[in-house]
C-alpha cells in the first residue's frame, strides 16, 4: 500500500506569519505530485502540478518545492492572510499505477 | 462554463436502498473520477473513466457501479446502500488523465442510516 503523509495535521498561525508544511511520498515510481487548496464548503482547487526533481512553483504568496529522490514536497505561504485558511491537500501520482493517492491534508487557520 | 456539477448536494438513505449520484462536466474532459472523503483520511478513488464507454476500478470500488455513456456524464450507483458508505462524494474531471490538474465538483454528502 502506497502511503502519502502530510504534516502537520493542522496549524494555527497569526496573520502575517509565514508557514510551511510537508508532503511525504514514496521515492520510487514517481510521476507527478499535485497540491490542492480546499476551502470550507467549497471543492478542492488545484494549486500546482509538479513533475521534475528540484521543481519550484509559485502562485502569489504560495510556493512549493519538490524532492523526488527523498520523497517530499514543501508548501510555503509567505505572510499568511485570513483568506489562506483552508485545508491543503497533496496527491502523489505513481508511474506504475497511474492513479492519484491523496494525503489526509494539512488544515491551516490564520488568525487576524 | 459550469465546470463540474453534482446532484444531489445532500441525501439520506436507509440501509438497502439504491440511488444514483449524478456528475456532469462541460469542459470536454476525457477523464472523470469519483472519490469519497472520510474524516481523517485522504480522498480515496472509487472508480474512474478514461473516456466514454471505458471505466476502471480505483482503490475502494466495492458497493459502487459506474458507467460512462457520454463524455459529459459519469453517474455513480449505489445498488444496496450500507452505513459504511456514509461519506462525502466528490466527482472530478481532467483533460487527459491523473497527470493533469483535477477539477472537482461541489460534493454530495450521503448519510446511510
Amino acid at each position: 500500500i502506497l502511503n502519502v503523509e502530510q504534516s502537520p495535521q493542522s496549524l494555527h498561525v497569526q496573520e502575517g506569519d509565514s508557514t510551511n508544511f510537508t508532503c511525504s511520498f514514496p521515492s520510487s515510481n514517481f510521476y507527478a505530485l499535485h497540491w490542492y487548496r480546499w476551502e470550507t464548503a467549497k471543492s478542492p482547487e488545484a494549486l500546482f502540478v509538479m513533475t521534475l526533481n528540484g521543481d519550484e512553483k509559485k502562485k502569489g504568496r504560495i510556493s512549493a518545492t519538490l524532492n523526488t529522490k527523498e520523497g517530499y514536497s514543501y508548501l510555503y505561504i509567505k505572510g499568511s492572510q485570513p483568506e489562506d485558511s483552508a485545508t491543503y491537500l497533496c496527491a502523489f501520482l505513481p508511474s506504475n499505477t497511474g492513479k492519484l493517492i491523496f494525503g489526509q491534508g494539512t488544515t491551516l487557520q490564520v488568525k487576524p | 462554463n459550469a465546470g463540474v456539477t453534482q446532484t444531489p448536494k445532500f441525501q439520506v438513505l436507509k440501509t438497502g436502498q439504491s440511488m444514483t449520484l449524478q456528475c456532469a462536466q462541460d469542459m470536454n474532459h476525457e477523464y472523470m473520477s469519483w472519490y469519497r472523503q472520510d474524516p481523517g483520511m485522504g480522498l480515496r478513488l472509487i472508480h474512474y473513466s478514461v473516456g466514454a464507454g471505458i471505466t476502471d476500478q480505483g482503490e475502494v470500488p466495492n458497493g459502487y457501479n459506474v458507467s460512462r455513456s457520454t463524455t459529459e456524464d459519469f453517474p455513480l450507483r449505489l445498488l444496496s446502500a450500507a452505513p459504511s458508505q456514509t461519506s462525502v462524494y466528490f466527482c472530478a474531471s481532467s483533460r487527459q488523465g491523473f497527470y493533469y490538474e483535477q477539477y472537482f465538483g461541489p460534493g454530495t454528502r450521503l448519510t446511510v442510516t
